[in-house]
């Protein structure tokens, strides 16, 4: 069964840091593009970061760039998102998520972590 | 950066009707790569529909995508209790690779 499970969220203040991680399995991890998509609490979904299937190649929203870096550890089939300088408006919830093996759409997600921004 | 609009926001269905969702681009999708999510509450999204009318695995035939262009539909034949939620569509573009989000429909039971 193919899966993500999303670990590392929780409650941080203004400025601090959090690093999520998002551990795959039932899929070859090593072959495909990977994703996090954070929801804002009520609202839409936005792409955060992407990453290619070897990690050399990232992207970042612009709200985010500067801030976020996406990695993989494709030995331990491990996706992560360290997140510094946190702002209360990065309030979300994140999924892990992998395209359909095809980078136009995100066939499979993890249940999502929820990150608080808060003094 | 092109914005996809999916209105109304809401939808009011009784169960059996058929439901029609639209999601407008403000510029062309290339290569019609538009994709259709279900999301129900504390879930996370669903993929039903990509490259605008391919079903992805698993999704009953009742969800139908079709469009192309700035123009996408989709369209759940007879609603099943199951599938009132939010819907988004989301588009992808390839050169900068960029994938955006619109805002989501809700349907809802009448």
């Amino acid at each position: 069964e193919v899966q993500l499970v999303e670990s590392g969220g929780g409650l941080v203040q203004p400025g601090g840091s959090l690093r999520l991680s998002c551990a795959a399995s039932g899929f070859s991890f090593r072959s495909y593009w990977m994703y996090w998509v954070r929801q804002d609490p009520g609202k839409g979904l936005v792409l955060v970061s992407s990453i290619n299937s070897d990690g050399s190649t990232t992207g970042y929203a612009d709200s985010v760039k500067g801030r976020f870096t996406i990695s993989r550890d494709n030995a331990k089939n491990t996706l992560y998102l360290q997140m510094n300088s946190l702002r209360v408006e990065d309030t979300a919830v994140y999924y892990c998520a992998r395209d359909r093996s095809a980078p136009d759409a995100f066939a499979t997600w993890g249940q999502g972590t929820m990150v608080t921004v808060s003094s | 950066e092109i914005v996809l609009t999916q209105s109304p926001g809401t939808l009011s269905f009784s169960p059996g009707e058929r439901a029609t969702l639209s999601c407008r681009a403000s510029q062309s999708v290339s290569s019609s790569f538009l994709a259709w999510y279900q999301q129900k509450p504390g879930q996370a999204p669903r993929l039903l529909i990509y490259r605008a009318s391919s079903r992805a695995t698993g999704i009953p035939d009742r969800f139908s995508g079709s469009g192309s262009g700035t123009d996408f539909t989709l369209t759940i034949s007879r609603l099943e209790p199951e599938d009132f939620a939010v819907y988004y569509c989301q588009q992808y573009g390839s050169s900068p690779p960029t994938w955006t989000f619109g805002l989501g429909t809700k349907v809802e039971i009448k």
